[in-house]
C-alpha cells in the first residue's frame, strides 16, 4: 500500500542544521509533487514546502524560505528538508505528504517526526 | 493568523448533524481554488476526508460531505459518532501563498 516514513527528526539547537527524510513505498514516486507540513505543540497544521515531482518547481512558506530547503531522489524514493539555523518557533511534528500538484490535495500523510528546536 | 478562517471547536451529540465552515478570500477560495478537508487525530497521520470540494475518497463514509460556495467552504457530518471526535482542517490554494490550511476545528461528540 502506499506509505511515507519520515526520520531525522530530534533536538537540534538554534542557529544549527538538521534534515528530515521520507521514504515512500507503493507509488511511482517520481510521478508527484511532495510536501512538508509542520504543526507545533498546541497549534495547527501549517504547510512548509513542495517540490514538484521533477524537482524543477520548489515553493516555500514565507516562515521557513531562506532558511529550509526541500530536495528528492527519485532514484531513492526519497524526499529530504534540509533545515538551517532553525529557531525555537521551529520546533513541531514534520509531516511528509503527496500531492500531484501544490493546489491538490495532500495523500496519503506519514505519521510524522518530531523535531525539537532547544538550547 | 490563518488565511483559512474556522471556528475553533464545534459540537454536537451522538447521531446530530453538525457543520464546520471555512472562510477565505478572494486570493484563495475566492478565486476558485478547490478546497480540501482532513480529519487529525492526535499522534496520527491527518487523513483525507473531502478533495475537490465535495468528493469523498474510497473508504470515508457517506456520513461527511462538502460544499462550496463565493469564498466559503464548508464540512457537514451527519449522524454524528463518538469516533468522529477529531480536529478537522481545511486546505486550499492561495495566488500569493501557495498552500493554506484553516486555523483547525477541534469536534466535541457530547
Amino acid at each position: 500500500q502506499v506509505q511515507l516514513v519520515e526520520s531525522g527528526g530530534g533536538v537540534v539547537q538554534p542557529g544549527g542544521s538538521l534534515r528530515l527524510s521520507c521514504v515512500a513505498s507503493g507509488f511511482t514516486f517520481s510521478n508527484y509533487g511532495m510536501n512538508w507540513v509542520r504543526q507545533a505543540p498546541g497549534k495547527g497544521l501549517e504547510w512548509v514546502a513542495y517540490i514538484r515531482h521533477d524537482g524543477g518547481s520548489k515553493y516555500y512558506a514565507d516562515s521557513v524560505k531562506g532558511r529550509f530547503t526541500i530536495s528528492r531522489d527519485n532514484s531513492k524514493n526519497t524526499l529530504y528538508v534540509q533545515m538551517n539555523s532553525p529557531r525555537p518557533e521551529d520546533t513541531a511534528v514534520y509531516y511528509c505528504a503527496k500531492s500531484m500538484y501544490a493546489y491538490n490535495w495532500f495523500d496519503p500523510w506519514g505519521q510524522g517526526t518530531l523535531v525539537t528546536v532547544s538550547s | 493568523q490563518s488565511v483559512l478562517t474556522q471556528p475553533p471547536s464545534v459540537s454536537g451529540a451522538p447521531g446530530q448533524r453538525v457543520t464546520i465552515s471555512c472562510t477565505g478570500s478572494s486570493s484563495n477560495i475566492g478565486a476558485g481554488y478547490d478546497v480540501h478537508w482532513y480529519q487529525h487525530l492526535p499522534g496520527t497521520a491527518p487523513k483525507l476526508l473531502i478533495y475537490g470540494n465535495n468528493n469523498r475518497p474510497s473508504g470515508v463514509p457517506d456520513r461527511f460531505s462538502g460544499s462550496k460556495s463565493g469564498t466559503s467552504a464548508s464540512l457537514a457530518i451527519t449522524g454524528l459518532q463518538a469516533e468522529d471526535e477529531a480536529d478537522y482542517y481545511c486546505q486550499s490554494y492561495d495566488s500569493s501563498r501557495y498552500v493554506v490550511f484553516g486555523g483547525g476545528t477541534k469536534l466535541t461528540v457530547l
